[in-house]
C-alpha cells in the first residue's frame, strides 16, 4: 500500500459527460501527479500540484483540468468526454521537495471507460 | 489486468536466470532517473533510482547501470523470480535544483518481463 488513495476504482460513462476523479496523497506529502496510461502511449505525464499551486504541467488536454485543495487531496476533472479518454488515470504524491530518492508514490488508479 | 492490453515488448526469461531490461531515454539534460514495476492491476512501484554523475548503481537483487554516451540505461535483475513478472518503465526527470519543486518525470514505453517457471 503505498499511502495514495484514488477514487473511484471504476467509472463508465457515456461521451459528452464530465467526470471528477480524486486523489488523497500520502500523509505530508505537499505534491500531487496525475498521469494517464492508456493502451498504446504507456504512462503520460498530465500536471503537478504543490501546496495547492500547479507547478508543471504536460500534455493536458484544454477539456482537463486539475486542482489541489488547502486539505491537499486532489481533483481531475475530464469533460467533454471522448472515447478516446478511456485509460487509467493515476494519481501520484511525493514528499516536499522531493528527497534524493525522487521517488513518486502511485496509488491504484482510477480505470475510466467511455462508451 | 490493465496491463494486458498494453502493446509492450517482451522479455521471457527462465526462473532463476537473470534479467536485463533496456531503455533508450531522450533528453540529454535530463539527470536522474528511476526504474519502476507495475503488476497488473496495480500502480507503479518504484524498484531503483540513479543519478546522472553514476554509471551504476546496486540494490536487492537489481542493478542499474547508465550509460550517457548513447543515452542507455538497463535494469539487471538477478536470479530472477516469478514475481518479477510485471511491466517495467525506465523514466527520466530534468531537475533545476533540490529545492525546486517542479518535478516532471518522463516514463518510457515500458517492457514486460515474464518469468517461466
Amino acid at each position: 500500500d503505498s499511502g495514495v488513495t484514488q477514487t473511484p476504482k471504476h467509472l463508465i460513462t457515456a461521451t459528452g459527460q464530465r467526470v471528477t476523479l480524486r486523489c488523497s496523497p500520502r500523509s505530508g506529502d505537499l505534491s500531487v501527479y496525475w498521469y494517464q496510461q492508456s493502451l498504446d502511449q504507456g504512462l503520460q505525464f498530465l500536471i503537478q500540484y504543490y501546496n495547492g499551486e500547479e507547478r508543471a504541467k504536460g500534455n493536458i488536454l484544454e477539456r482537463f483540468s486539475a486542482q489541489q485543495f488547502p486539505d491537499l487531496h486532489s481533483e481531475l476533472n475530464l469533460s467533454s468526454l471522448e472515447l478516446g479518454d478511456s485509460a487509467l488515470y493515476f494519481c501520484a504524491s511525493s514528499e516536499d521537495p522531493p528527497s534524493d530518492g525522487g521517488e513518486l508514490f502511485f496509488g491504484e488508479g482510477s480505470r475510466l471507460t467511455v462508451l | 489486468g490493465e496491463n494486458v492490453g498494453l502493446h509492450l515488448p517482451t522479455l521471457s526469461v527462465q526462473e532463476g536466470d537473470n534479467s536485463i531490461i533496456n531503455c533508450a531515454y531522450s533528453n540529454s539534460a535530463s539527470d536522474y532517473f528511476i526504474w519502476y514495476k507495475q503488476e497488473s492491476g496495480k500502480g507503479p512501484q518504484f524498484i531503483i533510482d540513479i543519478r546522472s554523475n553514476m554509471d551504476k548503481r546496486q540494490g536487492q537483487r537489481v542493478t542499474v547501470l547508465l550509460n550517457k554516451t548513447v543515452k542507455h540505461l538497463s535494469l539487471q535483475i538477478a536470479a530472477t523470480q516469478p514475481g518479477d513478472s510485471a511491466v517495467y518503465f525506465c523514466a527520466e526527470n530534468i531537475r533545476r535544483g533540490r529545492m525546486d519543486s517542479s518535478y516532471k518525470l518522463i516514463f518510457g514505453s515500458g517492457t514486460r518481463l515474464l518469468v517461466r517457471p
